[in-house]
């Protein structure tokens, strides 16, 4: 079974520059895993923000952007908002599965 | 617009069965998957399975195989999720949501919180 890893907490200042990681212990993840990224706030429903490694929905703000690096999937938050203060949970597809990260904490102090 | 509109709360003994509805509106039903989604209290988001909504078929992941059946309803836009012999583990937030089978998930229901106590 895949189980995907992500940093449990990260803290960012407004205006900086923030960047998540999503590992796979089946190795280096590739874009045949399709990377989603989800934003989740407290008592509120997930909200897709990348997927398919780098794709933007309608919806996702420009700071947000996706990429592979180091054989990890990288979720990287450019001149962060207050707002962006949130859980944000990795997907990955592998052998007709999906599994979720463990989720990173983001907090904007 | 794009919706998915899930059942309301419930309560369950263990044991028992739960069936949760997630009623879309504003796409093409049939020409796209439905994705089923749990989290606990305080955990992680759990994939459960998805099924594609025009032909019917249905994959779990492997820890919910056996244990939860997912359909759909064509005539009335509707996936549905049952979870059968619920344990307390089984308590959590259910969340349906749009997508295919591999690439993207997008639209997600508003969740159906389940609590499994005696």
């Amino acid at each position: 079974q895949t189980v995907v890893t992500q940093e449990p907490s990260l803290t960012v200042s407004p205006g900086g520059t923030v960047t998540l990681t999503c590992a796979a212990n089946t190795g280096a993840v590739t874009s045949g895993y399709y990377p989603n990224w989800f934003q989740q706030k407290p008592g509120q429903a997930p909200r897709a923000l990348i997927y398919s490694t780098s794709n933007k929905h309608s919806w996702t703000p420009a700071r947000f952007s996706g990429s592979l690096l180091g054989g990890k999937a990288v979720l990287t938050l450019s001149g962060v908002q207050p707002e962006d203060e949130a859980e944000y949970y990795c997907l990955l597809y592998y052998g007709g599965d999906q599994t979720f990260g463990g989720g990173t904490k983001l907090t904007v102090l | 617009q794009v919706q998915l509109v899930q059942s309301g709360a419930e309560v369950k003994k263990p044991g028992a069965s739960v069936k949760v509805s997630c009623k879309a509106s504003g796409y093409t039903f049939t020409s796209y998957a439905v994705h089923w989604v749990r989290q606990a209290p305080g955990q992680r988001l759990e994939w459960m399975g998805w099924i594609n909504a025009g032909n019917g078929n249905a994959k779990y992941s492997q820890k919910c195989q056996g244990r939860v059946t997912i359909t759909r309803d064509t005539s009335a836009n509707t996936a549905y999720m049952e979870v059968s012999s619920l344990r307390s583990e089984d308590t959590a937030i259910y969340y349906c949501a749009r997508g295919d089978s591999r690439t993207y998930i997008d639209y997600w229901g508003q969740g159906t919180p389940v609590t499994v106590s005696s």
